[in-house]
Parts: C-alpha cells; sequence; structure tokens
C-alpha cells in the first residue's frame, strides 16, 4: 500500500531564508514521487519529479528534492524564499496504477 | 500555464439542479482524471479514464457522472446538486508513457450549492 504524510501543516520562514517542506512516504514497489505548489484559486503546478533517476532532483523556481530510500523521505527545499513562494505544497507518490497519493498539504506562509 | 481548462471556474448554483463541470486539454493526453478537494485538504480521485469510451470509479464516493467521448474532453455531471456537493473540483491528465508521469491540473470549478 501507498501512503504519503507531510510532516508540517504550516511552516513560515522569513523571505531569504532557506525553505524545507518535510514528505515521507511509504510504498511496496518503486515509487514515483513528486512536488506540486497550489496558489490561491489555482490548480496544482509541477515543481519537480523523481523517477529513478538522480537521487537529487532539480525543480523549477530554485527548488530541490532528494529522494533519500533509506530514510523513505522526499524533502522539499529551496536556499533562499520569496515572497511569491507563499502557497500550498503537496507531495505525491505512484507507483505505477492510476492512483496518485496526495500528501494532506504544507501551507507555506513567506514573511516580510 | 495550463493546457488543460475548466469551466466555469465558479458556479453557484440551488439545489436540485443539473450541473455539468467541462474539462479540456490540448495535449492529446489518454489519460484524465477528476479530483475532489474541500479547504484545506488533500486531493480525493473520483473518476478517471484511460481514454474514449473508458471511464472508471476513483476511491472516493461520487454521485457524479463522468463520459469520454473525445480525447480532449471529461466533462463531469451532477444529476441533481446538493449542498454536500460543495467543493472545489480539479481536472488533470496525465502524460504518456511507460512509467509514472506527472499529471497536468487546470485551474479548477469552485461549486457552491445553496
Amino acid at each position: 500500500a501507498q501512503s504519503v504524510t507531510q510532516l508540517d501543516s504550516h511552516v513560515s520562514v522569513s523571505e531569504g531564508t532557506p525553505v524545507l517542506l518535510r514528505c515521507n512516504y511509504s510504498s511496496s514497489y518503486s515509487p514515483s514521487l513528486f512536488w506540486y505548489v497550489q496558489h490561491p484559486n489555482k490548480g496544482l503546478q509541477l515543481l519537480l519529479k523523481y523517477t529513478s533517476a538522480a537521487t537529487l532532483v532539480k525543480g523549477i523556481n530554485g527548488f530541490e528534492a532528494e529522494f533519500k530510500k533509506s530514510e523513505t523521505s522526499f524533502h522539499l527545499t529551496k536556499p533562499s524564499a520569496h515572497m511569491s513562494d507563499a502557497a500550498e505544497y503537496f507531495c505525491v507518490v505512484n507507483s505505477g496504477t492510476y492512483k496518485y497519493i496526495f500528501g494532506t498539504g504544507t501551507r507555506l506562509k513567506v514573511l516580510a | 500555464e495550463a493546457d488543460i481548462y475548466q469551466t466555469p471556474r465558479y458556479l453557484v448554483i440551488g439545489t436540485g439542479k443539473k450541473i455539468t463541470l467541462e474539462c479540456s486539454q490540448t495535449m492529446g493526453h489518454d489519460k484524465m482524471y477528476w479530483y475532489q478537494q474541500d479547504p484545506g485538504m488533500e486531493l480525493h480521485l473520483i473518476h478517471y479514464s484511460y481514454g474514449v469510451n473508458s471511464t472508471e470509479k476513483g476511491d472516493l464516493s461520487s454521485e457524479s457522472t463522468v463520459s469520454r467521448i473525445r480525447t480532449e474532453h471529461f466533462p463531469l455531471t451532477l444529476e441533481s446538486a446538493r449542498p454536500s456537493h460543495t467543493s472545489q473540483y480539479l481536472c488533470a491528465s496525465s502524460e504518456p508513457g511507460q512509467g509514472y508521469q506527472p499529471q497536468h491540473f487546470g485551474d479548477g470549478t469552485r461549486l457552491s450549492i445553496l
């Protein structure tokens, strides 16, 4: 069975400081993992994906994530937060079926 | 920039009305999905389709129905709307190919049933 746990429902950072959004997953098979961002009244936009190639994945807008199989984690990071990064972030796992399992989301707040 | 379009973006309507939420994509993707999302919550799959004339119910029970007569079009219908149907509905499609492909999402329809 697959599952995703986003460890923080809310994260607040100051502009210009690093961002860390945590995601742990559980999967019976070799999974693919995704991070999406959702701005208010918008759909989800793909930030990055892991599909069993390099364990450090670079995405759009300066985000990156590292796949750690031993820790079953796929945390999202960014070196320097920008005001425009304030949004909801979803970690998603898929093991090759129609099922994309979504985490409950992390709301990122960026303080000026 | 989305290549998947949902209309209407917002809909406020009375109980008992028939509603159709439209979803179209221009990418030629075979796989399409409908999700329901309540505020501050994760997405729940209510329908999916692997191609024309192929539709399946998702994990979240829903009184809605879908059709897939054309590759690019995947409308969702509620025959008789109820206040419990108030939610945001997101349509998505996924890229073709082997393995586990990312999904592309529309901007959603926010539905309010009075």
